[in-house]
């Protein structure tokens, strides 16, 4: 089990509010990644990064912001919610090194309700 | 554009049997397909991964096969378990070797 933390784990908010997805990781990695997942569907890329001081956009990523101050922690910010931003987030991790290259390792999500 | 295709409909199998899914992709060359596992509420967990020079991997009762001429890989499963219960997602590396591209996934239901 990969040693990745996403907070809260559950969140309903009303609309228009400023909310922070919070993700932190415990193994090093450089990369990081930010999907959204509606049930049943394929993950949608939102943001990524490819180390501290580095973030790169995704597919979904025009009501949203990321960070990355430091290596472990990588924030998602929705700078205010609307009814269309609820569904399941994912924070993901993956490695430079040779041999653990190319493969993703996932938190447990923060599922978002925006009334 | 980059397209992938598992299909939507879920798989019901019985316990003991080979669960065979189905992955197919167009307009991709990718350098290796990956299998996940995901759980209701969950986050994928990463299974397999097979490069593009690979026909074949396995991994205890796991096998995936990559057709880069067909664009199709298969996922099985042998001697299935209930436990094997989960959506099973394929992912491509996206061509540039920055991103995955991950297709919706096929429901697998084992019945003891």
């Amino acid at each position: 089990e990969a040693d990745i933390y996403q907070t809260p784990r559950y969140l309903v908010i009303g609309t228009g509010k400023k909310i922070t997805l919070e993700c932190s990781q415990t193994m090093g990695h450089d990369k990081m990644y930010w999907y959204q997942q509606d049930p049943g569907m394929e993950l949608h890329l939102i943001h990524y990064s490819y180390g501290v001081n580095s973030t790169e956009k995704g597919d979904l990523s025009s009501e949203s912001t990321v960070s990355r101050i430091r290596t472990e922690h990588f924030p998602l910010t929705l700078e205010s919610a609307r009814p269309s931003h609820t569904s399941q987030y994912l924070c993901a991790t993956e490695s430079f090194w040779r041999g653990e290259a190319d493969t993703q390792y996932f938190g447990p999500g923060t599922r978002l309700t925006v009334l | 554009s980059q397209k992938i295709e598992q299909n939507s409909e879920a798989l019901n199998i019985q316990e003991g049997k080979t669960a065979t899914l189905t992955c197919n992709y167009t307009n991709y060359s990718p350098a290796y397909l990956q299998w996940y596992r995901q759980d209701p509420g969950r986050g994928p967990v990463f299974l397999l991964l097979i490069r593009e020079n690979e026909k074949e991997k396995r991994k205890e009762r796991l096998k995936v096969t990559f057709d880069t001429t067909l664009k199709q890989s298969l996922f099985h499963i042998t001697a299935s378990q209930p436990a094997d219960s989960a959506t099973y997602l394929c992912a491509l590396e996206d061509g540039g070797g920055f991103k995955t591209i991950f297709g919706a996934g096929t429901r697998l239901f084992v019945k003891a």
